[in-house]
């Protein structure tokens, strides 16, 4: 199956400052998605992303997928960023939705 | 993704109790999804469901039990658990994959259990 792994598995940031996600995965993709997991268990849709630049508010997000790498950029972080930060991908025609292990980000005031 | 309901949020369970979980989903999907997640650790795929057909199974034990009795709503019937069940059971939902792109995976907020 596809392999995905993310960096830094870890990341402490102070209150305002900018951080950059990544996730490289080991085959094409037909759906990539970023998800962050809140400290109360919720998992939230951030972008869907299989190609492409998408900018929601703070976040923006790029996958070059022929180079098998996608990046989640988050500007003047806010405590409530903290969190979990997955990104999952699956292959073509394939329900099969492949979760890294996740950036733990946690912001300070 | 408050768009897939989840019931209960919360439930503990004795190894001998038997119980469901709930899922719902009003956007026209016809996949369904369940996902295990223990601490510190990704969502796992258990079960996929298409056009309310069993299309996946990870080899999962056969005390969980899927069920989707239409194309709005998925149960998890839970038999004989034991404490390593205790985890965060999530359900997610999609339109079914088909030529081009896969469609996104939509979850609820999970029911966290705990097995006595």
């Amino acid at each position: 199956g596809i392999q995905v792994e993310q960096s830094p598995p870890d990341l402490i940031l102070q209150e305002g400052a900018n951080s950059t996600l990544r996730c490289n995965f080991s085959d094409s993709v037909n759906n990539l998605q970023w998800f962050h997991q809140n400290p109360w268990g919720q998992l939230i849709n951030l972008f869907y992303i299989p190609s492409g630049t998408k900018q929601n508010g703070r976040l923006s997000a790029t996958t070059v997928a022929t180079e098998r790498y996608s990046l989640l950029y988050i500007s003047s972080s806010q405590t409530t960023d903290s969190g979990v930060y997955f990104c999952a991908v699956s292959g073509a025609g394939s329900y099969q939705l492949t979760f890294g292990k996740g950036t733990k980000l946690s912001v300070i005031p | 993704d408050t768009e897939v309901t989840q019931t209960p949020k919360h439930l503990v369970m004795g190894m001998t109790n038997k119980k469901s979980l709930k899922c719902e989903q009003h956007m026209g999907h016809r996949a369904m999804y369940w996902y295990k997640q223990k601490a510190k650790k990704p969502p796992e795929l258990m079960f996929v469901y298409s056009y309310e057909k069993l299309s996946i199974n990870e080899s999962v034990p056969s005390r969980f039990s899927p069920e989707c009795p239409n194309s709005s709503l998925l149960n998890l019937h839970l038999h004989a658990l034991q404490p390593e069940d205790s985890a965060l059971y999530l359900c997610a939902s999609s339109h079914p994959t088909g030529v081009g792109l896969n469609q996104p995976q939509h979850f609820g907020d999970g029911t966290r259990l705990s097995i006595l």
